[in-house]
């Protein structure tokens, strides 16, 4: 089966850092992208890994490791507007196949 | 660039009634999928177009889904004798595929369907 692993819920505090882990399980493999939704919106694209290693972009960071079958997204300096949830997906052949969401709850 | 469109952004039907969906994809992207969401849910992968050659369709949820993109450009999801199971958000999303690399999808706001 195909299956992605990512917890249901982080909650943090603002100014913070927070990492959110997705591990997963496919058929295919061609890359890991991660996706940020506010209630009601649609998936917004943050960033893409098709090779082990860490990506930045701004305050958000996004790491890969193919052996481990593991990624995280890291957030830093966290603000109110990163209030969200945050998928990881597998790109798979054609298709994007998603894990369950996590929603990120932040403090002031 | 106008982003993906989708149109309605809200729609209300009693079950056992017809509804389509139109979905305008940002203007240059050869790509065009189509997803379901429900609450507390990832996308849920239901078919996707090259051009107007609908490349998979098998996960489409039943033969009551149908979907097309007769031009290349935008696309229409219809669901024929809804079912309150069918309410959900319909997402559609975008990418250029060139090829030698996953294409990264862009998503419209997404079709709420409420089945009464």
């Amino acid at each position: 089966g195909q299956s992605l692993e990512q917890p249901s819920e982080v909650t943090a505090v603002e100014g913070a850092i927070v990492q959110i882990n997705c591990t997963y399980q496919t058929s295919g493999f061609y890359g890991l992208s991660w996706y940020q939704q506010h209630d009601g919106g649609a998936p917004t694209f943050l960033s893409y890994n098709a090779l082990d290693g860490l990506e930045e972009t701004g305050r958000f960071s996004s790491f890969l490791s193919r052996s481990d079958s593991y990624g995280y997204l890291l957030l830093q300096e966290l603000q109110m507007k990163d209030s969200a949830s945050y998928f990881c997906a597998v790109h798979s052949n054609y298709q994007l196949i998603w894990g369950a969401g996590t929603k990120l709850i932040i403090k002031p | 660039d106008t982003g993906v469109s989708q149109d309605p952004r809200h729609k209300i039907t009693k079950r056992g009634q017809n509804v389509t969906f139109r979905c305008d994809p940002i203007s240059e992207h050869n790509r065009l999928y189509w997803y379901r969401q429900t609450l507390g849910q990832g996308p849920e992968f239901l078919t996707y177009f090259q051009n107007e050659a609908q490349l998979e369709k098998s996960r489409l949820l039943s033969d009551r889904f149908s979907a097309e993109r007769p031009k290349g450009s935008f696309s229409t999801l219809e669901i024929q004798r809804t079912e309150q199971g069918d309410s959900a958000m319909y997402l559609c999303a975008s990418s250029q595929h060139s090829g030698r690399a996953p294409d990264t999808q862009y998503f419209g706001p997404g079709t709420r369907l409420t089945v009464l």
